[in-house]
């Protein structure tokens, strides 16, 4: 099945400061990516998506490109706040069409005023 | 409630012991799963049901789990014998069909001595 590669954190950067959150995947096919997004103390919520190759989802000031060439789709955003401090999860489908996602191992940020 | 509900959020027992953990889906929604999430680690698909049936049980892990969904809404997660291998966090998510989009409930965490 397909499965996902995720930077390991933790991740810890000033208030302002550029993000990057690698995220590779081997897929058969093009399928949908995720970012998913856990708060403290709440449950997994959809960041943003991309359902085909080059497309760019946005969310909340952050942004990923699902690139085929690379098989990647890293997470980025400008200027972080300390409101970003969170736990992210890359995710696809574990094989085309299913409806079961695949997680990566999450990587922890944390955002210092 | 506007969320996915999840009860209890905490459990512990001692091994050997049985386990009911409860999920209540996000009103009209069809799809509903089941993961667990062990500490750094992604969410690990377990289960899934579409309506009333399974349609995908391939992630449990041996036959001491067991779920049920029988009025097609609130799911119950069974655990047999429990091990304390068997500790982690239990996420319930619902969606409507084929959108990917999953909304989680905050879980419950399982401890097993």
């Amino acid at each position: 099945g397909n499965s996902v590669t995720q930077m390991e954190g933790p991740v810890t950067l000033s208030e302002e400061a550029f993000l990057t959150i690698n995220c590779t995947y081997t897929a058969t096919g093009y399928p949908s990516l995720f970012w998913y997004v856990q708060y403290p103390g709440e449950g997994l919520q959809l960041l943003l998506k991309a359902t085909k190759a080059d497309d760019k989802g946005s969310n909340k000031g952050f942004e990923a490109t699902y690139r085929k060439e690379t098989t990647s789709f890293h997470l980025e955003k400008g200027s972080v706040q300390v409101s970003d401090s969170a736990v992210y999860f890359c995710a696809l489908p574990l094989i085309q069409g299913a409806q079961k996602l695949v997680f990566g191992q999450g990587t922890r940020l944390t955002i210092n005023p | 409630g506007a969320g996915v509900s999840q009860t209890p959020s905490n459990k512990v027992t001692e091994k050997g012991k049985y386990v009911e953990l409860r999920c209540d889906p996000i009103s009209g929604h069809t799809a509903l799963y089941w993961y667990r999430q062990s500490l750094g680690q992604g969410p690990e698909f377990l289960i899934y049901f579409q309506g009333t049936g399974a349609a995908d049980d391939s992630g449990l892990p041996n036959d001491r789990f067991f779920a049920v969904r029988p009025e097609g809404s609130v799911s119950t997660l069974k655990i047999q014998r429990t091990e304390r291998g068997d500790s982690a966090v239990y996420l319930c998510a619902s969606s409507f069909v084929a959108t990917g989009e999953l909304f989680f409930g905050e879980g419950s965490r399982l401890t097993v001595l």
